[in-house]
């Protein structure tokens, strides 16, 4: 499978502990992105990288979330000091350079923060 | 600011009939439009996008939508519904100077019922 990838597919955590998520790109994408959906929603941006620099961040992204891309290959996105308001759906794109292509998304990994 | 509005929360459509899945956009700049589905449990499948030219797209699955600049509308339409075509559709836009940030619509749940 060439799609995007994301991993894990779902996570319960207590509220307090930290999570990592991973996602895999397609591979001759330079851009990849980060957005999170909550019920009854349309996805809201967090962050995108152009290979391994993180040229934007969102408002919603707290100080307790952190993103990397080392190496402009895969990205990973922790929660330190999980909330029970961090529970959604965290969906990873990724697209290539240039005006007006449509990014392809992952399946997503669902946090539930108990 | 950019921003999509899907003034539906729900349509439904018999089986044979045309589906018609409304969106407007405000942005400040010339607009790149997209339409994603999402099934259950999946993350954003691609599904069409205006970038320039000709105002009515055609994409994936026998769907199209049309770019109206005057109405700041890219409504989608398909001539004749599908049950396997029930899903959760959005539609977003992307300023061409911010060329990396989508701004989703909150999504309108298609029902096409036999």
């Amino acid at each position: 499978d060439t799609g995007v990838s994301q991993d894990p597919r779902h996570k319960i955590t207590k509220r307090g502990q930290n999570v990592t998520f991973r996602c895999d790109p397609i591979s001759e994408h330079n851009r990849l992105y980060w957005y999170r959906q909550t019920l009854g929603q349309g996805p809201e941006f967090l962050t995108y990288f152009q290979n391994e620099a993180q040229l934007e961040k969102s408002r919603l992204l707290s100080d307790r979330f952190s993103a990397e891309r080392p190496k402009g290959s895969f990205s990973t996105l922790e929660i330190q000091r999980t909330e029970q308001g961090d529970s959604a759906m965290y969906l990873c794109a990724s697209s290539s350079r240039g005006q007006g292509t449509e990014a392809f998304f992952g399946q997503g990994t669902r946090l539930t923060v108990v | 600011a950019q921003s999509v509005a899907q003034p539906e929360d729900q349509v439904n459509v018999a089986e044979g009939n045309p589906l018609t899945v409304k969106c407007t956009y405000s942005v400040s700049g010339n607009p790149y439009l997209f339409w994603y589905v999402q099934y259950p449990n999946r993350g954003l499948q691609f599904l069409l996008k205006y970038i320039t030219g000709d105002n009515l797209v055609k994409g994936s699955y026998g769907f199209e939508a049309e770019f109206n600049k005057s109405q700041t509308s890219f409504h989608l339409k398909k001539p004749s519904a599908l049950v396997s075509d029930s899903a959760l559709y959005f539609c977003a836009v992307r300023d061409h100077l911010n060329d990396y940030k989508l701004s989703f619509g909150a999504g309108t749940t298609v029902t096409v019922r036999a």
